[in-house]
């Protein structure tokens, strides 16, 4: 069974940092892309960052470009996402996502991790 | 990478039909057959039910279906059911090497 469970969530201040890791189990992680999508509180999902299954290509929506930085350790099957200069618009519930493959879509999903950036 | 525009709302009554469109541009939808959309009921997380524009995972209901014409995707969901009263979010691969979700339109089921 596919599970992926995300933590490093919490309260962090405007300016401040946090690091989200993602425990991936079920599948080979290392065959996949992983992605990472988040959703505000009562809003809509947002596109967030990619990395490839051997971490060589990454890309970022242009909200983050600059702030967010994905990574992944093959070895632990674990995702990250250090998020930097962190702004109230980043508060939101985020979700790590495995890629259906070569399909270009997210087949499984976490709980999410929530991320409040307030003072 | 603006959010590809979808119908705030949409309702029928059980045993219709609907569709939910999803507006994109020759960047994302009008350029790729990578469309996707995700059916997310309160509180719980988003499940893929259509992707590739029109192929559903196993064991989706094969009464959600997907197009593409030019730069907008539908999804069709046939003889509604209550239990398919959701947010549906539809999503496109992009020129941009990232991806791009819809804003999401809510199902009622009258």
């Amino acid at each position: 069974e596919v599970q992926l469970v995300e933590s490093g969530g919490g309260l962090v201040q405007p300016g401040g940092s946090l690091r989200l890791s993602c425990s991936a189990s079920g599948f080979t992680f290392s065959d996949h892309s992983m992605h990472w999508v988040r959703q505000a509180p009562g809003k809509g999902l947002e596109y967030v960052s990619f990395i490839s299954n051997n971490g060589d290509r990454t890309g970022y929506a242009d909200s983050v470009k600059g702030r967010f930085t994905i990574s992944r350790d093959n070895s632990k099957n674990t995702l990250f996402l250090q998020m930097s200069s962190l702004r109230a618009e980043d508060t939101a519930l985020y979700y790590c996502v495995k890629d259906l493959r070569d399909k270009y879509s997210f087949d499984y999903w976490g709980q999410g991790t929530l991320v409040t950036v307030s003072s | 990478q603006s959010a590809l525009t979808q119908p705030a709302s949409v309702s029928g009554s059980p045993g219709q039909s609907i569709t939910i469109s999803c507006t994109g541009t020759s960047s994302d939808v009008g350029s790729y057959n990578l469309v996707s959309w995700y059916q997310q009921h309160p509180g719980k997380v988003p499940k893929l039910m259509v992707y590739e524009g029109s192929k559903r995972p196993s064991g989706v209901s094969n009464r959600f279906s997907g197009s593409k014409s030019g730069n907008t995707a539908s999804l069709t969901i046939s003889g509604l059911q209550a239990e398919d009263e959701a947010d549906y979010y539809c999503c496109s691969y992009a020129d941009s090497g990232t991806w791009v979700f819809g804003g999401g339109t809510k199902l009622t089921v009258l």
